[in-house]
């Protein structure tokens, strides 16, 4: 199984509203991402977990906020949003470490609208 | 920090026609580059993984080189078809991040 699944597909939130994303994935993976990706841009990283520890934040802004429980699940949490937060947001996984192969799986993203 | 850019930015060719997607990037210490395919509003789809000893791969009716020395990739799609049609992405891996170029947007026109 090499599917990374993402909840929900679609979410439209309030800037005063508390939502979170979930992504997951039964690969073994112990390397989570996650990205945002504008339209017509390629994704840009957010954040990195490796061993189900935070170790790449990209200076996001500290309304979204990522969890991850166990090695399978990652969450965004998300609060107080602008409207231009609005974007796709990507989960991906790989194993770890500098081995030859490790390729990046991605989920299918959520589209995520601010009002 | 890794910069990643692909050539051209859009493509647009008949059905049938072989073509060859460019990309480049600034540091050569990568351990892997990576292409992708993404519909519009979808995920990124895996198309081929070259690992930095390698000099290409081949999945079907694409193939993909890596020239690591001058930081270079191509993406050749053979007999191209409309459901070609896409944004194709290339990703370098220094480390345990990915860092992905700006994307060609390819349309096969029937």
């Amino acid at each position: 199984d090499t599917e990374v699944t993402q909840t929900p597909k679609h979410l439209v939130m309030g800037m005063t509203n508390k939502k979170s994303l979930k992504c997951e994935q039964h690969m073994g993976h112990r390397a989570m991402y996650w990205y945002k990706q504008k339209a017509k841009k390629p994704p840009e990283l957010m954040f990195v977990y490796s061993y189900e520890k935070l170790s790449i934040n990209e200076s996001v802004p500290s309304r979204f906020s990522p969890e991850c429980p166990n090695s399978s699940l990652l969450n965004l949490h998300l609060h107080a949003l602008q409207p231009e937060d609005s974007a796709l947001y990507l989960c991906a996984s790989s194993r770890l470490g500098t081995g030859l192969g490790y390729e990046q799986y991605f989920g299918p993203g959520t589209r995520l609208t601010v009002t | 920090k890794q910069e990643v850019t692909q050539i051209p930015a859009a493509l647009s060719v008949p059905e049938g026609e072989n073509l060859v997607l460019n990309c480049s990037f600034t540091d050569s210490a990568i351990y892997n580059l990576q292409w992708f395919r993404q519909d519009p509003g979808k995920g990124l789809t895996s198309l081929l993984l070259i690992q930095s000893s390698q000099r290409e791969q081949t999945s079907g009716r694409l193939n993909a080189s890596l020239d690591k020395s001058s930081g270079r990739s191509t993406l050749y799609i053979a007999a191209s078809q409309p459901g070609d049609s896409a944004t194709y992405l290339c990703a370098v891996r220094p480390g345990n991040q990915f860092y992905f170029g700006t994307g060609t947007s390819l349309t096969v026109i029937p």
